[in-house]
Parts: C-alpha cells; structure tokens; sequence
C-alpha cells in the first residue's frame, strides 16, 4: 500500500517569513496530492491539492509542487501569518483507490 | 448547515463500557469514512463505506463496529472500551473519485473520546 512521510514535524517561523512542508509518497500509481490545515480543536480541512498531470498549483499565499520522478511533493506557505498556525497534513490516493494516505503532519508555529 | 455532523462531541466513560458514535451528511455523498486521530495527532483509517457496503476495513479490533443504515450516515460502536481507544474519532464523507472528482474529504467536528 501507499506509505507517505512528512517532514519537519514541527516548524515554528517568524511572522512574514514563508514556510515549507515536504512529503514523499512511495506508490507511483499515485496521482492524487491534497494538504489539510487542521487548527487547535477543530476539524482537519482542505487547503490545496494538485493532481500528477500538474507540477504547481498556487493559490494566493499558499502553493504546492510536486515532483513526480522523485515521488515527492511540497507545501510552501508564503508571508506567514499567526492564523496559519496549525496542524498540516498531506496525503496521497493512488487512481485506483478510494482512501487517502496521510502523513503524519507538521505543527506549524506562526510567531508574532 | 452543518454537512458533516456527529455526536456526541464529547464523551468520558469508564473502561469496559459500550458507547456509540453518530454520523450524518446532508452533502448527498456516496462515500463515509471513520477515522481515528491519537494524541500524536496521526490520522488513521479505520472504516469505509459506500452506498452503506463496508469498502475499507483497516486492522481494527472487532470491538469496533461500524453501521450504515443508509448512505448519509455511518454509525460507529464500540464494545468493552479500553484506555488506549482513548482518542478524537472523526466521521467524514466524500464525492466519487471517477471522472473530474478528486474524493475530497469532509470532516465532521470530531467526537473526543476518553476512557477512564
């Protein structure tokens, strides 16, 4: 089955900085890339994902890459803010299957 | 109007007890899922159903049921609770994965289980 690492698992930034999450998925049938921010209590929810035909996607300050051949993909959060601060999650679905593999987060610390 | 939604949110029991867990969609989703999230934050599959037939079932002690009454609500029981089932239970839905679908998850608020 497919198996997902993210790296840090924690990350604290200064305010304004920019910060980066990274993953590796190990299945190569993998096609299907979505992060979640899940904050203090609250439930996890989607923030972004890319499908394998695509190498970036960007949404305001938020994007993420991904590169197929060394089966990895990346967050990158950019002018942080104190309400980035929260849990990420990525994960990845093969094409054939119907659950995803999450990571196993990052605690992201915004400081003012 | 909430789309995921379960209950109870909270719940304290005494170790060897049987409690459930509720939950309903309104986001006329074929696919329900429940998960379990430790204290490491770590989220796990537990169960999977579409159109209310078990799809996915991770290795899960069978103290662990789940029910499917009909596709907008999956149910979770759990029978003889231990201190290690201790953890928040999230129910969540999502679209087909066919086509233009990417199976989005949607999470319920969470249900915080602690065994005493």
């Amino acid at each position: 089955g497919e198996n997902v690492e993210q790296h840090p698992s924690t990350l604290s930034v200064q305010e304004g900085d920019s910060a980066v999450i990274k993953c590796t998925y190990s299945d190569s049938a993998s096609n299907y890339f979505p992060w979640y921010k899940q904050e203090l209590g609250k439930r996890p929810q989607l923030i972004i994902d890319i499908r394998s035909n695509v190498g970036e996607k960007k949404d305001q300050r938020i994007a993420v890459t991904l590169n197929k051949t060394a089966k990895h993909f990346s967050l990158h959060i950019t002018e942080t803010q104190p309400e980035d601060s929260a849990v990420y999650f990525c994960a990845a679905r093969p094409g054939s299957a119907r659950q995803l593999t999450f990571g196993s987060g990052t605690q992201l610390t915004v400081l003012p | 109007d909430t789309a995921v939604s379960q209950t109870p949110k909270y719940l304290v029991t005494q170790m060897g007890n049987d409690k459930s867990i509720k939950c309903e969609q309104n986001l006329g989703h074929d696919t329900m899922y429940w998960y379990k999230q430790d204290s490491k934050k770590f989220l796990k599959i537990m169960f999977s159903y579409n159109n209310k037939e078990l799809i996915i079932n991770e290795t899960v002690p069978n103290r662990f049921s789940p029910k499917s009454p009909d596709k907008a609500h999956l149910n979770l029981h759990i029978n003889s609770l231990e201190l290690g089932d201790s953890a928040v239970y999230f129910c969540a839905s999502s679209r087909p994965t066919s086509g233009s679908g990417t199976g989005e998850l949607f999470f319920g608020e969470g249900s915080r289980l602690t065994v005493l």
